[in-house]
């Protein structure tokens, strides 16, 4: 299987800030690799797909980017809402596997 | 609009069985593979299984291979989840989703039902 490796697994940070999610797996997915938000005692959102391609109506501070191993999720300015933990996962072979999440926590 | 309602969550004992439901409305669900995603409390999301359309095709964690079935009815908009030789650590919420791109990501998701595993 596929292992997924997020980091860091929380980050502080305040509204405005740049935030950087890196997710890295055990061998290459070339760019099949999602990244999903999850509110607390909410249900998964999907924001990006395909390494870098943004889901309908998620806002354009989200952004993904990477191939091969190495994947980066970054959200340009942090807003109130974006505080959740956040979810990497490959598509590249089965079984599918996440990421083990990274929280945004408010600084 | 999308609605993925799961049900069947229960307490149940290790070693015991259970079916979970998920009624889908809003989306063409013939037309549609789908899935199923774990949480334990506390923990990150775990992959479990997906069916193709038809029913045709399907994967499974290896976690829950051999023990769970995945299947739907089509004619009725419903996805299972047969769950059996339960343990402690199958203790989660239950999310069903809708793939996306194939079978390569999920973009709509229910709202989760709980199984607990206990004696």
């Amino acid at each position: 299987d596929i292992q997924m490796t997020q980091s860091p697994s929380s980050v502080s940070a305040s509204v405005g800030d740049r935030v950087t999610i890196t997710c890295r797996a055990s061998q290459g997915v070339s760019s099949y690799l999602a990244w999903y938000q999850q509110r607390p005692g909410k249900a998964p959102k999907l924001l990006i797909y395909a390494a870098s391609s943004l889901q309908s109506e998620v806002p354009s501070r989200f952004s993904g980017s990477g191939s091969g191993t190495e994947f980066t999720l970054t959200i340009s300015s942090l807003q109130p809402e974006d505080f959740a933990t956040y979810y990497c996962q490959q598509a590249k072979s089965f079984p599918r596997t996440f990421g083990g999440g990274t929280k945004v926590e408010i600084k | 609009e999308v609605q993925l309602l799961e049900s069947g969550g229960d307490l149940i004992q290790p070693g015991g069985s259970l079916r979970l439901s998920c009624a889908a409305s809003g989306i063409a669900f013939s037309s549609c593979a789908m899935g199923w995603v774990r949480q334990a409390p506390a923990r990150g999301l775990e992959w479990v299984s997906v069916i193709s359309a038809s029913g045709g095709n399907t994967y499974y964690a290896d976690s829950v291979k051999g023990r769970f079935t995945i299947s739907r009815d089509n004619s009725k908009n419903t996805l299972y989840l047969q769950l059996n030789s339960l343990r402690a650590e199958d203790t989660a919420v239950y999310y069903c989703a809708r793939t996306y791109s194939g079978y390569n990501y999920f973009d709509y998701w229910g709202q989760g039902t709980l199984v607990t595993v206990s004696s």
